[in-house]
């Protein structure tokens, strides 16, 4: 079956360390995306990807870092320099940037204590 | 920049029509309008999408008006299992971004 997988959906750090959430997707999908969402918020873009080795700012980068060194991964860090990184994060990607099929990840929650 | 409003949340009664307005008076000419839902702790999923014209699909239709500044979600019979956050989202429509605004809570009551 296709889809993306994040793991782990649960995860604990204690501030100020790094932490890094992986998201993998076998959908054959070119652009990948990181959201954060916070509880009773909507969703809030991260970092997207739209190629291979190639990635952008979303609307609140500072604080985390991506990779794209594969089309099927891409990997977020949560740095210490993230000032409140407890939340929801969620991977998703698309076809070419075709929003009506994008697909998300079941979300991986991190708390930081 | 906030190119879309939303009403925070509403209700609606089971087997009743919701429809779910959204505000977008500053769309673009080569910009779509395009909902989402996220059910509770899960991603977001696609609904549907337009330009200008109205659309259906099997699971909601959609309805733009003729200056395109506003639109109209329709849920033609709610059921609990649309209880949701339904977002609306305008871009153009090969534009890699795709950004969430904060949604309406749509809560479907029996």
């Amino acid at each position: 079956d296709g889809g993306i997988t994040q793991s782990p959906k649960y995860l604990f750090r204690k501030e100020g360390q790094n932490v890094t959430l992986s998201c993998e997707q076998n959908l054959n999908h070119d652009a990948m995306y990181w959201y954060r969402q916070d509880p009773g918020q909507g969703l809030r873009l991260i970092y997207y990807s739209q190629i291979v080795n190639d990635f952008q700012k979303g609307d609140i980068a500072e604080g985390y870092s991506v990779s794209r060194e594969k089309k099927e991964s891409f990997p977020l860090t949560v740095t210490s320099a993230q000032k409140n990184p407890t939340a929801f994060y969620l991977c998703a990607s698309t076809l070419a940037g075709l929003p009506d099929t994008q697909y998300f990840g079941p979300g991986t929650r991190l708390t930081v204590l | 920049d906030a190119k879309t409003t939303q009403p925070t949340s509403m209700d609606c009664a089971e087997g009743r029509a919701a429809n779910l307005p959204c505000n977008h008076s500053t769309i673009s000419g080569n910009e779509y309008v395009y909902w989402y839902r996220q059910i509770h702790s899960q991603g977001p999923q696609y609904i549907i999408h337009g330009l200008k014209n109205n659309e259906t699909n099997e699971m909601a239709s959609l309805i733009i008006t003729e200056d395109r500044k506003s639109s109209t979600l329709i849920l033609p019979h709610a059921t609990l299992r649309d209880t949701a956050v339904y977002y609306c989202i305008v871009r153009p429509y090969n534009d890699y971004k795709l950004s969430f605004g904060a949604g309406t809570t749509v809560t479907v009551r029996a």
